[in-house]
């Protein structure tokens, strides 16, 4: 199984709710990432989890919020968000030998709109 | 610092014609480099990456990239384009170890690719 898959696909939310993403692997990697994608842009680089332990936080607004239940699940929790987090979030996962690179392994995306 | 460009923002191909997307990396070592391919509100595909050995490295759907350190430069072709391969193309470099574990990706900006009939 070569897949990370994301749930929902798309989500409407309005600035106060909270909801969650949720990004699955079953692929034994042990690195997970959650990247924000703006229209025409590259992806931006959100969370790193290596071995469950949050290694890189990219000065993340704390409305987001991270979570590593397994070596398997990554969720991105999100509370009080403003229109322009709206995006393509992209959760993707790789190896990690704690000194390598490796190709990551990107999931479908889910499409969050803020209201 | 790292860092990737890709000059070209949009590419038009004749469906059957040859393509070639620029991509430039900026990193003091040799660096690890990939090819991304995204179709409209998906994720990214890898295409091909490269890590060492043969500059001349095969992917999927009958790409192949050619890494020149010379010139800093890890272009993507493909000899007979099919409509299906219009998207947008990121080519990134990997940035070495981050935080003591997992090397970062840097991407660049993006080529998104047409294709006429």
């Amino acid at each position: 199984d070569t897949e990370v898959t994301q749930t929902p696909k798309h989500l409407v939310m309005g600035m106060t709710n909270k909801k969650s993403l949720k990004c699955e692997q079953h692929m034994g990697h042990r690195a997970m990432y959650w990247y924000k994608q703006k229209a025409k842009k590259p992806p931006e680089l959100m969370f790193v989890y290596s071995y469950e332990k949050l290694s890189i936080n990219e000065s993340v607004p704390s409305r987001f919020s991270p979570e590593c239940p397994n070596s398997s699940l990554l969720n991105l929790h999100l509370h009080a968000l403003q229109p322009e987090d709206s995006a393509l979030y992209l959760c993707a996962s790789s190896q990690d030998s704690r000194g390598g690179i490796h190709e990551q392994f990107f999931g479908p995306g889910t499409r969050l709109t803020v209201l | 610092a790292q860092s990737v460009t890709q000059p070209d923002i949009h590419i038009t191909v004749s469906e059957g014609a040859s393509l070639e997307l620029r991509c430039n990396y900026s990193y003091g070592a040799t660096p690890y480099l990939f090819w991304y391919v995204q179709s409209p509100g998906q994720g990214l595909q890898l295409l091909l990456k490269y890590f060492s050995g043969d500059t001349l490295v095969q992917g999927i759907k009958g790409f192949e990239a050619e890494f020149k350190r010379s010139q800093s430069s890890f272009n993507l072709r493909k000899p007979s384009v099919h409509w299906s391969d219009a998207a947008e193309y990121f080519c990134a470099v990997g940035a070495g170890n981050y935080g003591g574990s997992q090397g970062n990706l840097i991407f660049g900006k993006g080529t998104k690719l047409s294709v006429k009939p």
